[in-house]
């Protein structure tokens, strides 16, 4: 199974700043990589697909690069209601696996 | 819009069985891989299962491999997970989801909102 490595695991920050979020993988995957948002009492929300590309309405403040095992995703100008968990996750081969998220608390 | 919605959680004892449902909406739902995905109490995002379009092909995760049984109803929209011999580290709330491929190999791209399975005696 490829494992997926998220850090940091938690994290805190204010309105405004910028955070960013690591996930590496135990092998290489090219880009099939996608970061997802999590909130309590609801499913996740695809933010961006294939390491680096927006999802539906996903606004431009959400980003991510990287190929191969190292990756990154990264929220500019932090918003009230990005405070949630963040989880990547590998689809080149399966299982699907995911990283261990990443809570971002205010 | 494109809608999720999961049932039949609830508690049951470990050995005995359950089935969920994920009814689709506001998409053509027989065109879409669909996947079952977990999260347990405190814990992430554990994927179980992928379903293709049209049900032929099916991958489980080690972790719930044969004691499942997957399976769709493309006439009712609805995708369902029979599990079996229950036991108390398969509590978890259970999220049906829908892939942007007609395989179920690409990325989630709607979530249904869970449905809770607690195993408890």
């Amino acid at each position: 199974d490829i494992q997926m490595t998220q850090s940091p695991s938690s994290l805190s920050a204010s309105v405004g700043d910028r955070v960013t979020i690591t996930c590496q993988a135990s092998q290489d995957i090219t880009n099939y990589l996608n970061w997802y948002q999590h909130k309590p009492g609801t499913g996740p929300k695809l933010l961006i697909f294939a390491g680096s590309n927006l999802g539906t309405g996903v606004p431009s403040r959400f980003s991510g690069s990287g190929s191969g095992t190292d990756f990154s995703f990264t929220i500019s100008n932090l918003q009230p209601e990005d405070f949630a968990t963040y989880y990547c996750q590998q689809y080149d081969n399966l299982p699907i696996t995911f990283g261990g998220g990443t809570r971002v608390e205010i | 819009q494109v809608k999720l919605v999961e049932s039949g959680g609830g508690v049951v004892q470990p050995g005995r069985s359950l089935r969920l449902s994920c009814v689709g909406s506001g998409f053509t739902f027989y065109t879409y891989g669909m996947h079952w995905v977990r999260q347990a109490p405190g814990k992430g995002l554990e994927w179980l299962t992928l379903i293709s379009y049209d049900g032929k092909n099916k991958e489980y995760a080690e972790s719930v491999k044969g004691r499942v049984t997957l399976s769709r109803d493309n006439s009712k929209d609805t995708l369902y997970l029979e599990m079996n011999s229950l036991r108390p580290e398969d509590t978890a709330v259970y999220f049906c989801a829908r892939d942007h491929h007609t395989s179920g190999r690409g990325y989630f791209d709607y979530w249904g909102q869970g449905t809770l399975v607690t195993v408890s005696s």
